[in-house]
């Protein structure tokens, strides 16, 4: 089945530094990538769309400047969280979908927890 | 936007039983619901999808339906076991436009020996 690969899986970052999360999807091609946020014992919240090739699309709230996203490739998408603060720790997790006919649901990388100390 | 609402207690439940998981949405009706498993530090995990025609969904263990009068879906798993236990979030379309997910905020369950 499809499969979604996301690194690091933990990462503690100093206040002020930036950090990149990598996510790949490793059997299929993903011309869109979903970027989640999720704080503990709250559900996943949608942060931005990333289109390859293109400019990601981001959720109302979500600042574009500090939540750069790179969708280079058909398979690879990155999210850098520029000049972190203790406020952005928190558990990011990506997700895409294959085109497979009859495959509809969509595969999750296994996220990232952050730290900012 | 769409409004989600699971139960946001955990469900304790005894082996072998049936767990039945509830999922409200308060405005348009969704083209399509989803539901997914979460366990502790992973990501969500597709289980089922169910489409607005189709009143019914199974899947092994799995039974899911869809009320688009009620704006309800419930989620069964049938003789549940220990390994059952985790979060179990609903997902529908953000908007009827477009293909991005909104979550629920899970229903926790524990399914005790």
């Amino acid at each position: 089945g499809a499969v979604v690969s996301q690194h690091p899986s933990r990462v503690i970052c100093k206040s002020g530094t930036s950090v990149k999360i990598e996510c790949r999807s490793l059997d299929f091609q993903a011309t869109t990538m979903f970027w989640y946020r999720q704080f503990p014992k709250q559900s996943l919240m949608l942060m931005a769309t990333s289109n390859e090739g293109s400019k990601a699309t981001y959720e109302q709230g979500v600042e574009k400047d500090k939540f750069l996203i790179n969708h280079a490739s058909l398979t690879l998408s990155t999210l850098t969280v520029t000049s972190a603060h203790p406020e952005d720790s928190s558990f990011y997790i990506c997700s895409a979908r294959d085109g497979t006919p009859g495959n509809y649901g969509y595969t999750f990388g296994s996220g990232t927890r952050l730290t900012v100390v | 936007s769409q409004k989600i609402e699971q139960n946001s207690e955990a469900l304790n439940i005894q082996e072998g039983k049936t767990a039945t998981l509830t999922c409200n949405y308060t405005n348009y009706s969704p083209a399509y619901l989803q539901w997914y498993r979460q366990d502790p530090g992973r990501g969500p995990v597709f289980l089922l999808l169910i489409r607005e025609n189709e009143k019914e969904k199974r899947k092994e263990r799995l039974k899911v339906t869809f009320d688009t009068t009620l704006k309800q879906s419930l989620f069964h798993i049938t003789a549940s076991q220990p390994a059952d236990s985790a979060t179990y979030l609903c997902a529908l379309p953000l908007n009827n436009a477009g293909n991005m997910l909104t979550f629920g905020g899970g229903t926790r369950l524990m399914v005790k020996p």
